[in-house]
């Protein structure tokens, strides 16, 4: 079936250094993939989305390219802010780019420190 | 736009007793879906809603949970006899209904059983 892979559980990192987020999929429908963030008691908002084979999306300066060869979608940032402190969610459409449910990883929490 | 509006945003109840959250829409937003969000599983999807139609409900337990729209501008989840492991936040979505690109969510209900 559908799922989503999100390997690091925490991870916590100096103000200003490059950040990498993992998450890999499988799925039997084109994929169509997204990143939500989650600050601390509000709502997940939807950051980033591709359905696009090696194309690169980016968002209020992160980004991420969906990679069809390894199932792959890594959430990249250069240089992270205190205020890129949240959790993080990949997740994987089970219809393509039609409407229906949303397969979501674990999640991320990163945690940016001065 | 006021975005998706959940009520109550908390919420305790006794073991054995009844829980209705309720969910309203983005104005013009055509469907709805809820997910349940806990440490240990993540966000899990329960069901979703297409003009006001049941659409996909895999996701909800088969005792004791459910969920309607009786009109296009709210939803309600409702939980009879509640038991501890219910303990959650309860996220509500909306979307206009044509791709999955489009969900945003309420900031929930956080439910708690004791």
């Amino acid at each position: 079936g559908d799922s989503v892979t999100q390997t690091e559980g925490l991870v916590t990192l100096t103000k200003g250094l490059p950040v990498m987020l993992n998450c890999t999929y499988q799925t039997t429908y084109s994929p169509f993939l997204f990143w939500y963030v989650q600050h601390l008691n509000e709502a997940p908002k939807l950051l980033l989305k591709s359905s696009t084979d090696n194309k690169r999306t980016e968002h209020q300066g992160f980004y991420a390219t969906l990679h069809k060869s390894s199932s792959s979608f890594h959430l990249q940032k250069s240089s992270v802010q205190l205020s890129d402190s949240a959790l993080y969610f990949c997740a994987l459409s089970d219809r393509g780019s039609a409407l229906g449910r949303l397969h979501f990883g674990a999640g991320t929490q990163l945690i940016v420190i001065p | 736009n006021a975005g998706v509006i959940q009520t109550p945003r908390h919420k305790v109840t006794g073991k054995g007793q009844e829980a209705t959250l309720w969910c309203e829409p983005i104005s013009g937003h055509s469907a709805v879906f809820w997910y349940r969000q806990t440490i240990v599983q993540g966000l899990e999807f329960l069901t979703y809603f297409r003009n006001q139609a049941p659409i996909d409900d895999s996701g909800m337990p088969k005792e004791r949970f459910s969920a309607q729209m009786p009109n296009q501008s709210h939803s309600t989840l409702k939980i009879q006899s509640t038991q501890p492991q219910d303990s959650a936040v309860y996220l509500c979505a909306s979307s206009p209904g044509q791709t999955n690109s489009d969900y945003t969510f309420g900031s929930g209900t956080r439910l708690l059983v004791i």
